[in-house]
């Protein structure tokens, strides 16, 4: 079965640091891994969608990257901001089972 | 991009009663839509998938007759929570999936969530 894990499970920065999230999965034979954003009390958004062909995707300040055959994945936040604070999550999703495996999250807080 | 809707987002109940959480798609059909679980400070567990039209595929250790999943459109889906008991008190989250959707690559997009309490 699918592993999902996120490391740190928190993580706390002053404004304007660079920061760098870690995802690592078990089974390497993945579709895609998406990153997500969760404020306290909310549902999710989706931040950026990595195909299992894919090495890495960009959106604005933040850089999401896919290594498959090692099982990991990791979110560069560029130049953070308070409003970056929230949870992280990441999610695998398998080829054929259209389902999601999340990771535990971590929980960022960008300190003014 | 897609947009997914729950309602209520949020309920309080008492012990015993049924509750529905309606799931909606409002731009795109869903061909499969999924109900997730977070309790609180833990992540998402997977319930259940439904498939339009067809009989939801339960995940190992979810009670298919206390969470009644209904996917009667492409753009609903509903989540009954029968007799519900303390225990049932959770974030409940929906998503949705199109394989019709070339550009999202089968993307998930989720719902803002059902608080759900139970006295």
């Amino acid at each position: 079965k699918q592993e999902v894990t996120q490391i740190p499970a928190a993580l706390s920065v002053p404004e304007g640091e660079n920061l760098v999230l870690n995802c690592s999965f078990t089974d390497s034979a993945i579709y895609n891994l998406q990153w997500f954003r969760q404020d306290p009390g909310k549902g999710l958004t989706s931040l950026l969608l990595i195909q299992s062909s894919q090495r890495e995707q960009t959106s604005g300040r933040l850089n999401a990257s896919l290594d498959k055959s090692s099982g990991r994945s990791t979110l560069y936040i560029a130049a953070s901001q308070p409003g970056d604070s929230a949870t992280y999550l990441c999610a695998v999703k398998e080829g054929n089972f259209n389902k999601f495996y999340f990771g535990s999250g971590t929980k960022l807080n960008v300190k003014p | 991009g897609a947009v997914v809707s729950q309602h209520p987002s949020w309920v309080i109940c008492k012990s015993g009663t049924s509750v529905k959480i309606e799931c909606r798609s409002l731009d795109f059909q869903a061909t499969t839509m999924f109900w997730y679980r977070q309790f609180p400070k833990q992540s998402l567990m997977l319930m259940a998938t439904s498939n339009e039209g067809s009989k939801a595929t339960y995940e190992q250790g979810v009670e298919k007759d206390k969470f009644l999943i209904n996917h009667a459109s492409l753009t609903l889906s509903t989540l009954t929570v029968t007799s519900a008991h303390p225990e049932d008190s959770s974030f409940y989250i929906c998503s949705a999936s199109s394989s019709g959707r070339a550009y999202s690559y089968n993307e998930q997009f989720f719902g803002p969530g059902t608080r759900l309490t139970v006295l």
